[in-house]
């Protein structure tokens, strides 16, 4: 069955330092779509990137980054200096296509980032 | 605006007084999905809805029912809710199964 496990519950940063989320995923598809969305405090949550399983290059967009890496089933985001407005809750997510559509969230991870 | 709505917002209970939590999407989404969100457990997906009269069971769908009759509306129904529903829930759309889903607002609800 597929998961998504996000091992770490709480993180604590000090502005402009790197900060790095894990993400490691199970599933049986050969094709499937991760997924990170963003929860900040005001509680909506916000689509940040979608990456396919072909896909393993690497995505740079401004402070953000994600690497992925079949091998290792991980789907791993770094903020680069990060900033106060990065703090939230931040989930990984997996979707399957080849038995059905459900989606499929790790449990988030919280990120603080103190000034 | 493209949007997905959720009524209502708050609600509180009591155990075994059916209730529904309309969701409505204006983007000609096919695909919708309801989750629930507990500390700890990050989202949960309840239901999701392929195309109208297309519904599918998500990882937590017992307790809970939902219909698809019009490509906008994807209702989730409580026919007798109990404490354990407790939570908040989160109604999404997206174009397909494997897309960026957009997420309504939200709604708390408490049974007591």
């Amino acid at each position: 069955a597929q998961k998504v496990t996000q091992a770490q519950t709480e993180i604590s940063v000090v502005e402009k330092e790197d900060v790095t989320l894990d993400c490691v995923y199970e599933t049986r598809d050969t094709t499937y779509y991760l997924f990170w969305y963003k929860q900040p405090p005001s509680g909506e949550l916000v689509f940040l990137i979608r990456r396919n399983s072909f896909d393993e290059q690497n995505e740079i967009s401004g402070r953000y980054s994600w690497n992925f890496q079949k091998s290792t089933s991980s789907f791993n985001f770094t903020i680069t200096a990060s900033q106060v407005v990065d703090s939230a809750v931040y989930f990984c997510a997996l979707s399957e296509a080849d038995y059905g559509q459900n989606f499929v969230f790790g449990p988030g991870t919280r990120l603080s980032v103190l000034p | 605006e493209a949007q997905v709505t959720q009524n209502p917002r708050y609600l509180i209970t009591v155990t075994g007084k059916k209730l529904t939590v309309t969701c409505s999407q204006n983007m000609n989404h096919e695909y919708m999905s309801w989750y629930r969100q507990d500390p700890g457990l990050g989202l949960r997906q309840i239901y999701y809805s392929m195309n109208v009269e297309v519904t599918d069971k998500g990882d937590v769908p017992e307790g809970y029912k939902v219909s698809r009759k019009e490509k906008r509306n994807f209702p989730l129904i409580l026919e007798s809710p109990s404490p354990n529903q407790t939570s908040l829930y989160f109604c999404a759309s997206s174009p397909g199964g494997w897309d960026e889903q957009f997420f309504g607002p939200g709604t708390r609800l408490t049974v007591l």
